[in-house]
């Protein structure tokens, strides 16, 4: 079953203005991750964030992980035309340190 | 540039063909991991190798083969596809396991299947 969950499915949002996504997983992690992937391309890693964290920063972005609630959100302020994208969580488990499983992801549109 | 290169970008092949599609990185990683990407659907892990050995095989049906000769290249084999098989395969490389550190993706090979 899948293991992380984005939330929501869908954001559209105007330039400058910041956007919020939430990621819902379901057992104990060692890390979470968040990929961005340009239509039809590849992912591109963003963030890894580590199960002793709480919070990470790393430009426009910032996530934030909660692993008493098994949630984390990416926050990307000041947004651009060009952030214009999918965003994926996720996380490994299921006992094998090579299984990272995505979500559905948030596709975030960032009108000019 | 990504440092982890697909070919071919796109193929579309019949029902009966055999086609392979190939990965290299360039990144000096020891992991190597083929994804499947379907319409609404998450991405699917196929196959996982950490020096050369197979660590995971994900259920994948015998119709698609993979082979890792070596830690920088790797193929994905495709006999007998069905038209459901059509989707975006990412390959990618990881220096260490993701339970520690992040993955490298190409921009994936875009199979149609007739």
């Amino acid at each position: 079953s899948q293991q992380g969950e984005e939330d929501p499915q869908a954001l559209s949002i105007q330039e400058g203005e910041n956007a919020t996504m939430n990621c819902s997983y379901k057992t104990s992690i060692n890390n979470l991750q968040w990929y961005r992937q340009n239509s039809g391309r590849g992912l591109v890693h963003l963030i890894l964030i580590r199960s002793n964290e709480r919070e990470k920063h790393s430009g426009r972005l910032r996530v934030t992980l909660d692993t008493s609630k098994k949630s984390s959100s990416l926050l990307i302020t000041a947004s651009r035309a060009a952030d214009t994208a999918s965003y994926f969580c996720a996380t490994v488990g299921g006992g094998s340190n090579y299984k990272l499983t995505f979500g559905k992801g948030t596709l975030l549109t960032v009108n000019p | 540039e990504t440092g982890v290169t697909q070919t071919p970008r796109h193929l579309v092949m019949g029902m009966t063909n055999k086609k392979s599609l190939k990965c290299e990185q360039h990144l000096g990683h020891n992991a190597m991991y083929w994804y499947k990407q379907s319409a609404k659907k998450p991405l699917e892990l196929m196959f996982v190798y950490s020096l050369e050995e197979r660590v995971e095989n994900n259920s994948v049906p015998s119709r698609f083969s993979p082979e890792c000769p070596n830690s920088s290249h790797l193929f994905l084999h495709l006999h007998t596809l069905q038209p459901e098989d059509s989707a975006l395969y990412l390959c990618a490389s990881s220096q260490r396991e993701p339970s520690t550190g992040e993955l490298f993706f190409g921009e994936g090979s875009r199979l149609t299947v007739l």
